[in-house]
């Protein structure tokens, strides 16, 4: 069984301000880690993704995320927010078969 | 990067009716589709698992006689919600899978009166 817990459904941040989305994981075996974005009226975009090797992973429009085995964390950051950040973020679980999705966050960037 | 689509993105209909959702992959193959539904400020949940030419897999607790799929080809996978009622009103996602990587559509969202 797995299961995927995002700690705030709502964040808000200023712009130019750090980004930190958390994610906290449960699987029964070694698992992949991703987090996706989604933008009003469109599907999910992966940003990144943990499956092995390098706990630190860069995605796209310079986030990242660091995979915690001890904490069984997967938390997203951004160093510097912009305005097109604003977006609802998924953190998910794989067993390499099913996927199982967190609540999401909602991230508001305040100008 | 691939695209899948969705058809309609929204769609309102009375109770006891049944309504039809396409998912298409406009520019790959693809022989597995999932649907998901995600109901107001809660998480994706996986409904099926669809394969090309066979029967969908259905998860625990998804009635497959009234959530309908149908995958006849690499690149269209349907699904019906028959006889709906309120309380199927619910957002929709469909998604293709290429090469080991995960492809979703905008959703669909569904408003039964």
């Amino acid at each position: 069984a797995q299961s995927v817990t995002q700690l705030g459904s709502h964040v808000s941040v200023s712009e130019g301000a750090l980004v930190l989305l958390r994610c906290n994981y449960s699987s029964s075996v070694p698992p992949y880690l991703f987090w996706y974005v989604q933008y009003p009226n469109q599907g999910l975009q992966l940003l990144l993704k943990y499956t092995t090797g390098a706990t630190l992973v860069k995605g796209i429009n310079g986030f990242e995320a660091e995979f915690k085995k001890s904490e069984t964390s997967f938390h997203l950051t951004k160093p510097s927010a912009h305005m097109s950040d604003a977006a609802e973020y998924f953190c998910a679980v794989s067993d390499g078969e099913k996927l199982t999705f967190g609540t999401g966050t909602r991230l508001t960037i305040i100008p | 990067g691939a695209v899948v689509s969705q058809h309609p993105s929204w769609v309102i209909c009375k109770s006891g009716t049944s309504v039809k959702i396409e998912c298409r992959s406009l520019d790959f193959q693809a022989t597995t589709m999932f649907w998901y539904r995600q109901f107001p400020k809660q998480s994706l949940m996986l409904m099926a698992t669809s394969n090309e030419g066979s029967k969908a897999t259905y998860e625990q607790g998804v009635e497959k006689d009234k959530f309908l799929i149908n995958h006849a080809s690499l690149t269209l996978s349907t699904l019906t919600v028959t006889s709906a009622h309120p309380e199927d009103s619910s957002f929709y996602i469909c998604s293709a899978r290429r090469e080991g990587r995960r492809f979703f559509g905008p959703g669909t969202r569904l408003t039964v009166l």
